[in-house]
């Protein structure tokens, strides 16, 4: 069945970075984009970045534009968001997860990593 | 961007009964409308898409409908089970793709 783990979460103090991983099985990886939400505590879902199946495009919330990236290794089946300049306010769970539609990004999100806190 | 808002923000409903859940965007997204459940210390997981079109292992007793800009999420009996926040989520036009603040559904 899909799984999608997570790895990489912390406490980090403000201006530091940190680097989270997703590793994908289960599933063609290489065929599906991918996608980061995180949800600060006791708060609501709130979209952070989408890579293409390819790695070939890149979208971003307009609160982490430029501080954090998104890729992936299809060799290694993994996703990662790598999150620079981190900021009091980025303090959340992280939740990896694989774009519904294929090769073809259509922005639903039909299978969710277990999540990992990040506190800054 | 496109604002997705949900109400009520709690839900309280009787079990066996009827929970209707409405969630209104700011322009149209046309049917490019999901649903997501989630349950108290757990991932969000996906109930419905495209509107109407229900997840892999959704029971059938949730549904959805609406077009453009009001959509509802109904469970036409709702079990213990179903305690948790919904979520609406639009992708119709994107960067970003948004949420609904959530609505909180709670057995009376």
């Amino acid at each position: 069945q899909i799984e999608l783990v997570q790895s990489g979460g912390g406490v980090v103090q403000p201006g530091t970075s940190l680097r989270l991983s997703c590793a994908a099985s289960g599933f063609t990886f290489k065929h599906f984009a991918m996608q980061w939400v995180r949800q600060s505590p006791g708060k609501g879902l709130e979209w952070v970045a989408l890579v293409w199946f390819d790695g070939s495009n890149e979208h971003y919330a307009d609160s982490v534009k430029g501080r954090f990236t998104i890729s992936r290794d299809n060799s290694e089946n993994t996703v990662f968001l790598q999150m620079n300049s981190l900021r009091v306010e980025d303090t959340a769970v992280y939740f990896c997860g694989r774009d519904g539609g294929g090769v073809i990004a259509q922005g639903a999100v039909d299978s969710w990593g277990q999540g990992t806190l990040v506190t800054v | 961007e496109i604002v997705m808002t949900q109400s009520p923000v709690t839900l309280s409903v009787s079990p066996g009964e009827r929970a209707t859940l409405s969630c209104r965007a700011s322009q149209s997204v046309g049917t490019r409308l999901a649903w997501y459940q989630q349950k108290r210390g757990q991932s969000p997981r996906l109930l419905i898409y495209d509107v109407s079109t229900r997840a892999a292992d959704t029971p059938a007793r949730f549904s959805g409908g609406g077009s453009g800009i009001d959509f509802t999420l109904t469970i036409s009996s709702l079990q213990s089970e179903d305690v948790a926040v919904y979520f609406c989520q639009q992708y119709n036009e994107w960067p970003p793709l948004t949420f609904g603040g959530g609505t909180k559904v709670e057995i009376k």
